[in-house]
Order: structure tokens, then sequence, then C-alpha cells
């Protein structure tokens, strides 16, 4: 079983729909959460990073963290075509080196 | 402010060959990662180094290895190819070696035949 797990879809939603991705992980080290969008032939954008549990709001993302579920959470309001990506979640458990934990990516799909 | 730049961005070898990988990181940070990213085993951690010493190491064999020079930029060299290593290897930088924001280049997609 990897340690996290991400539903790698495609999720196909029209423009315009909130949108909903989800990462559950095993290892209750983790500490620090992120969400990466990564297009065709570019390296992964950071777009959340969130220390624990709690939610976190920036423009048309909201990510939230349940530590005791173990699972995090990225809603994108009003999405754009703009938005058609690979979604991955990170994870890492606060040491040094910069290790970070990836879940496989799901492919979003935004129709115009 | 320049990102993460990583050369060359394409490479095809033969197997039992070696290769070298380089990446500038932001100006001002001192912290680079690598990460192999491959459509089975998705991205993994490969090492990371500040201040030209590794702090952290993932679960790759020995032929992986890189440094760091005196302004930051890496090398990461891969040497006895197997087709295993056909990968996207990707750079990230960022401030410092702990809980930072890592940024990432576009990788270089390395083939090997």
């Amino acid at each position: 079983q990897k340690e996290v797990e991400q539903d790698p879809g495609p999720l196909s939603v029209p423009e315009g729909a909130i949108v909903s991705l989800n990462c559950t992980y095993s290892n209750s080290a983790f500490q620090y959460f992120m969400w990466y969008r990564q297009y065709s032939r570019k390296g992964p954008e950071l777009l959340m990073y969130t220390y624990s549990s709690g939610n976190k709001e920036d423009g048309r993302f909201t990510a939230q963290v349940d530590k005791s579920s173990k699972y995090i959470s990225l809603f994108i309001r009003d999405s754009q075509p703009s938005d058609s990506a690979t979604y991955l979640c990170a994870m890492s458990e606060g040491e040094y080196g910069n290790k970070l934990v990836f879940g496989a990516g799901t492919i979003l799909r935004v129709k115009s | 402010k320049a990102g993460v730049t990583q050369t060359p961005r394409y490479l095809i070898k033969t197997r039992g060959q070696q290769v070298t990988l380089s990446c500038s990181p932001i100006s001002g940070h001192r912290s680079v990662s690598w990460y192999q990213q491959t459509p089975g085993q998705g991205l993994q951690f490969l090492f990371e180094y500040f201040s030209e010493t590794q702090r952290n190491k993932g679960n790759f064999p020995g032929r992986f290895s890189g440094r760091q020079f005196s302004n930051s930029r890496s090398e990461m060299n891969v040497s006895t190819l197997e087709l295993g290593d056909s990968a996207l290897y990707l750079c990230a930088s960022s401030l410092a070696s702990y809980n930072e924001k890592l940024f990432f280049g576009s990788g270089t997609q390395l083939s090997v035949l």
C-alpha cells in the first residue's frame, strides 16, 4: 500500500463547476501538506501549502486538512478550462532535506 | 525573478552509458532537491543538497548521485544507465532545507534506449 493514495481520474467537469480533489495517507507523521498543479511537459507548480489540520483559502482554491481522518482536499471554485491539468498532493514529515511524498496525481479536464 | 532552470530539456542515451543533468536554482535559494517522475511510480524523491551537503536521500541505488556547488547550482549523475531510468527528472529549489516551499523546474526528459 502506498503512503499517499490519490485517484488518478480523469475527472471531467463543465466550466464553472466546483471541483473536489482528494488524497488519503497512512503516515501519521506527515505535518505539511501541499497541492501542486502540473501542465503537460512542465514541472509542478505550488498552489497551496498548509501545516497541520485546518482550512486555507487562496482565491478560487481552498485546501482542507483533516489529520484525524488522514484526509486532505483541494476545492476549486468556478473552474476554468485553464485549470485543466494534473493535480498532485504532496506531504512531508517536517525533516531536514525537504523530502516530499507525492500522490499519483489526478487528471482534471474542464470543458468549455 | 528567473525560475529554476534545468538543462538539457531532452536527452537520449543508451544502456550502460552515464548522464549528467544540471540545475540552476532560483537566485537566493540554497537548497536543491531532485525528483524522478515516471508514469508507473509517479514523483519520487532522489536527494536534497543544502550548502553543498547532502541532507536527505531517497531509496535509489548508488548509481544515482549528485552534488552542489558553492553557487548553489547542482548536478545529478546517473551511471550505468538502465532502461528503467527513462523518466522526467525534476529539480526543485527552496530557500532553506527545512519545511520549505519547493519550486520546480520544467525537468529533463531522459530516454534510455
